[in-house]
């Protein structure tokens, strides 16, 4: 099994801040990799997939990058509608997650 | 409308079986994957398996290989998962995801149901 673990598990930020989220993966993914955005008591949203392609509908400040075991998802300016649970997605051997990052406001 | 309509809340005795219902509709049902996620409660997401609904394939993760059975009914657009010997670290949040890209299957999943709640209890 690939084991996905992202850093930190909890980040604090204001608004308009820039953060950067990293995940990394037990073996080389090569781009199998997607990010998703949870908010309390609703389903996860896409943002991003195969690492950098953004979900149609997505604000641009959302970016994602990296290859093979380490990826980052970028939030360039931290909007109040920001503040969730982020998790990665490996996808190249059947589908695991990262723990989650919680993004709290400062 | 394009959604994914989860079945309701169920509580569980340990040692039984559940089974959960995605019924989805406003897109060609044959056509998109559809997986299954669960989440313990303050806990994050775990992938559990996939079903094509076309075909009627299935793959599971290896945890829930003796457990889990996943269907699909094509005359009302719904697939079913069926988890069995539950114990109360199946207490979670059952999610049905739809594949994003159609006819293929690509592992990332754009649209969600609004999941259906599981607890186990004696």
């Amino acid at each position: 099994d690939i084991q996905m673990t992202q850093s930190p598990s909890t980040l604090s930020a204001s608004v308009g801040d820039r953060v950067t989220i990293t995940c990394r993966a037990s073996q080389s993914i090569s781009s199998w990799l997607a990010w998703y955005q949870q908010k309390p008591g609703k389903a996860p949203k896409l943002l991003i997939y195969e690492a950098s392609t953004l979900e149609s509908g997505v604000p641009s400040r959302f970016s994602g990058s990296g290859s093979g075991t380490e990826f980052t998802l970028t939030i360039s300016r931290l909007q109040p509608d920001d503040f969730a649970t982020y998790y990665c997605q490996q996808y190249s051997s059947y589908s695991s997650f990262g723990q989650g990052t919680k993004l709290e406001i400062k | 409308q394009v959604q994914l309509v989860q079945s309701g809340a169920e509580v569980k005795k340990p040692g039984a079986s559940v089974r959960v219902s995605c019924k989805a509709s406003g897109y060609t049902f044959t056509s998109f994957y559809i997986h299954w996620v669960r989440q313990a409660p303050g806990q994050g997401l775990e992938w559990m398996g996939v079903t094509d609904p076309s075909g009627g394939t299935t793959n599971h993760a290896v945890k829930f290989l003796d457990r889990l059975t996943m269907t699909r009914d094509t005359s009302t657009n719904t697939v079913y998962m069926d988890l069995s010997g539950l114990t109360s670290e199946d207490t979670a949040m059952y999610y049905c995801a739809r594949d994003k890209i159609g006819d293929g299957l690509y592992w990332f999943f754009d649209l969600w149901g609004r999941g259906s709640l599981v607890t186990v209890s004696s």
